[in-house]
């Protein structure tokens, strides 16, 4: 079946780095837009990134732009996304999810990994 | 971006109806069809439930149902049933690629 597991999460520095990544299966992952959202202790839903089908757009919340980066690798069936410049407030469990086709629509997520800024 | 404004918590008992609302304004929620509702039980991924303003994904209940009207989109719940308890969010995809979500609705079913 459809199944999206993350890795990458962990306890990073403010300032610090991290790479997410998204390993996708049961389904054709280059045929459908990807989207990061996230979620604060707490907190509700936040839309970070998403990512057309083929990688040709990439769009951001306000909040991350310029710092965060995501992309995909078809080939290995693999969402990413780059933070850099963490902030406490980027804290969360960040969830990967794919789109119901190439729009906005997310029908299957994976269980999150959680990132934790903090000295 | 977008706020999109949604009651903190509504309850009902089984076999009630309750709705909930997602309000915006005439650029956002107003001006287009994009509008979807996730659910969320604690500690878990969240689910679509309603995509398009009224459309549902396979496999969804067709006691969940969606509406707009002006710059108000509401998910509405007939039938309620104990394991409808959870969080609620209403989506929107506005211009430019961008997406937000509301605050969150609590559902208790009492």
């Amino acid at each position: 079946q459809e199944q999206l597991v993350e890795f990458g999460g962990g306890v990073v520095q403010p300032g610090g780095s991290l790479r997410l990544s998204c390993a996708a299966s049961g389904f054709t992952f280059s045929s459908f837009a990807m989207h990061w959202v996230r979620q604060a202790p707490g907190g509700g839903l936040e839309w970070v990134a998403s990512t057309r089908h083929d990688g040709s757009n990439e769009y951001y919340v306000k909040s991350v732009k310029g710092r965060f980066a995501i992309s995909r690798d078809n080939s290995k069936n693999t969402l990413f996304l780059q933070m850099n410049s963490l902030r406490a407030e980027d804290t969360a469990i960040y969830y990967c999810a794919k789109d119901i086709a190439d729009s906005y629509y997310m029908d299957v997520w994976g269980r999150g990994t959680t990132v934790t800024v903090s000295s | 971006q977008s706020a999109l404004t949604q009651p903190a918590s509504v309850s009902g008992s089984p076999g009630q109806s309750i709705t909930i609302s997602c309000t915006g304004t005439s650029s956002d929620v107003g001006s287009y069809n994009f509008v979807s509702w996730y659910q969320q039980h604690p500690g878990k991924a969240p689910r679509l439930m309603i995509y398009d303003v009224s459309y549902r994904p396979s496999g969804v209940s067709n006691r969940f149902s969606g509406s707009k009207s002006g710059n108000t989109a509401s998910l509405t719940i007939s039938g309620l049933q104990a394991e409808d308890e959870a969080d609620y969010y209403c989506g929107l995809y506005t211009s430019g690629g961008t997406q937000v979500f509301g605050g969150g609705t609590k559902l208790t079913v009492l």
